[in-house]
């Protein structure tokens, strides 16, 4: 079965850890995405990739990093200087970087900062 | 610059009755539209999308959505609520600069009632 998997789906990190959330898809697709989910805020964007060995910040990309190095893996480090990391997050991705194309997610990991 | 207004954060319908779901845009250039739906500590599903064939769409689950330009309104409705249906629900706008990312609505979690 075709989809993206994202591991773990819960993560508990003590304060100034990096900690890092695999985001892996079998769907051949060119773009992926990083999202984080608060409640009451929808979803804001961390940073996003259009193709391997690329990547752009999104809206919330302080504290934050990643990597794209092979089309089907993106993941997410949130670094100790993230302030407030805990919080539900989303991994997606769709057939390419453009704006007709729907994206498919992920089932998320919650990170919880001890 | 393109935005999503997502009209009552939380909507209880009775089962059998009519779900409306309110979602108002802004873009500078013709939007692509979409419905996602949340379970919860899930990702995201896709619902329905617009992409301008036609105003109205119908998507899974039995529920469809009208683009209404002069309204700059997409608002999902089905006729009748399932206790299935309860879930989170978020619209979204593609972003701008044709780069794939999406604007997404702050989320209505919709609670059907027996």
């Amino acid at each position: 079965d075709g989809g993206i998997t994202q591991s773990p789906k819960y993560l508990f990190r003590k304060e100034g850890q990096n900690v890092t959330l695999s985001c892996e898809q079998n769907l051949n697709h060119d773009a992926m995405y990083w999202y984080r989910q608060d409640p009451g805020q929808g979803l804001r964007l961390i940073y996003y990739s259009q193709i391997v060995n690329d990547f752009q910040k999104g809206d919330i990309a302080e504290g934050y990093s990643v990597s794209r190095e092979k089309k089907e893996s993106f993941p997410l480090t949130v670094t100790s200087a993230q302030k407030n990391p805990t919080a539900f997050y989303l991994c997606a991705s769709s057939l390419a970087g453009t704006a007709y194309n729907e994206q498919f997610f992920g089932p998320g990991t919650r990170l919880t900062v001890l | 610059a393109q935005s999503v207004t997502q009209l009552g954060s939380h909507v209880s319908v009775s089962e059998g009755a009519l779900v409306l779901l309110r979602c108002n845009y802004s873009s500078s250039v013709p939007p692509y539209l979409f419905w996602y739906v949340q379970y919860p500590n899930q990702g995201l599903q896709l619902l329905l999308k617009y992409t301008s064939a036609a105003t109205l769409v119908k998507g899974i689950n039995g529920f469809e959505a009208e683009f209404k330009k002069s309204e700059t309104s997409f608002h999902l409705t089905k006729p009748s609520a399932h206790m299935s249906d309860a879930a989170e629900y978020f619209c979204a706008v593609s972003g701008p600069s044709n780069t794939g990312k999406l604007i997404f609505g702050q989320g209505t979690t919709l609670q059907v009632k027996p």
